[in-house]
């Protein structure tokens, strides 16, 4: 089945240095989405990527989705302390049917910030 | 954006024993998911709930232990049945965005069994 891999794993920073996350697709995807999770919350979604090359951008967070739509990436700009939590990315499989809607979802990468 | 409570908010319960986990959205929703969240680790999809048809379970997981109701648009519940410790986790339920692929969830349930 589809597998996604998150790395790093684990990222710590000084408050004002930049982190980026990187994810990769077995598989090509319809497109993909980027969650955060702060400690002791749920998921809430970011941003979804869909075409091929798309770069987009919310203020300090600039969201890249690769050329052959396996790979993606989040990138923060000088963080902060509430950036803390744990980013995600999540894969919608290129099929229909019953594949709809499904997302797997990345291991997640950990986000600490030193102030 | 859609508004998901869950109850109960958390439990402990005993090896053996079933929990039943409520998820209430504040609008018609088509398709309703489950996942599973352990402690520091990755959302595992159980499976997806639709009105009106039998959910459809992934991989791993199976109908008799995780048995999924979903009455209506706005509703679901998910029973965790004979639990061991290792159902010991964090069950977060989830809806799609309407034709925009996001998922919005719930704050989840924190189970711990004994």
């Amino acid at each position: 089945g589809q597998q996604v891999m998150q790395i790093p794993q684990y990222q710590h920073v000084q408050e004002g240095e930049d982190f980026t996350t990187y994810c990769n697709s077995s598989t090509t995807l319809s497109n993909i989405q980027w969650y955060k999770q702060r400690p002791g919350g749920h998921p809430v979604f970011l941003i979804q990527l869909v075409k091929s090359g798309e770069v987009k951008k919310q203020k300090r967070l600039t969201f890249q989705f690769g050329e052959a739509k396996k790979n993606s990436s989040l990138h923060i700009t000088a963080t902060q302390t509430t950036d803390v939590g744990t980013y995600f990315c999540a894969g919608v499989p290129n099929a229909g049917g019953t594949s709809y809607g499904k997302l797997t979802f990345g291991q997640g990468t950990i986000l600490t910030v030193h102030p | 954006s859609a508004v998901i409570s869950q109850k109960p908010s958390r439990d402990i319960c005993q090896r053996g024993t079933s929990l039943t986990i409520q998820c209430q959205v504040d609008s018609q929703v088509t398709m309703m998911f489950w996942y599973r969240q352990q402690p520091g680790q990755s959302l595992t999809l159980i499976a997806t709930a639709n009105q009106g048809s039998e959910a459809t379970y992934e991989s791993g997981f199976v109908i008799d232990k995780f048995p999924i109701s979903r009455p209506n648009l706005t509703f679901s519940t998910l029973t965790v049945s004979n639990m061991s410790p290792e159902d010991s986790s964090i069950y977060l339920c989830s809806v799609d965005g309407g034709g925009t692929n996001e998922q919005f969830f719930g704050p989840g349930t924190r189970l711990t069994v004994l």
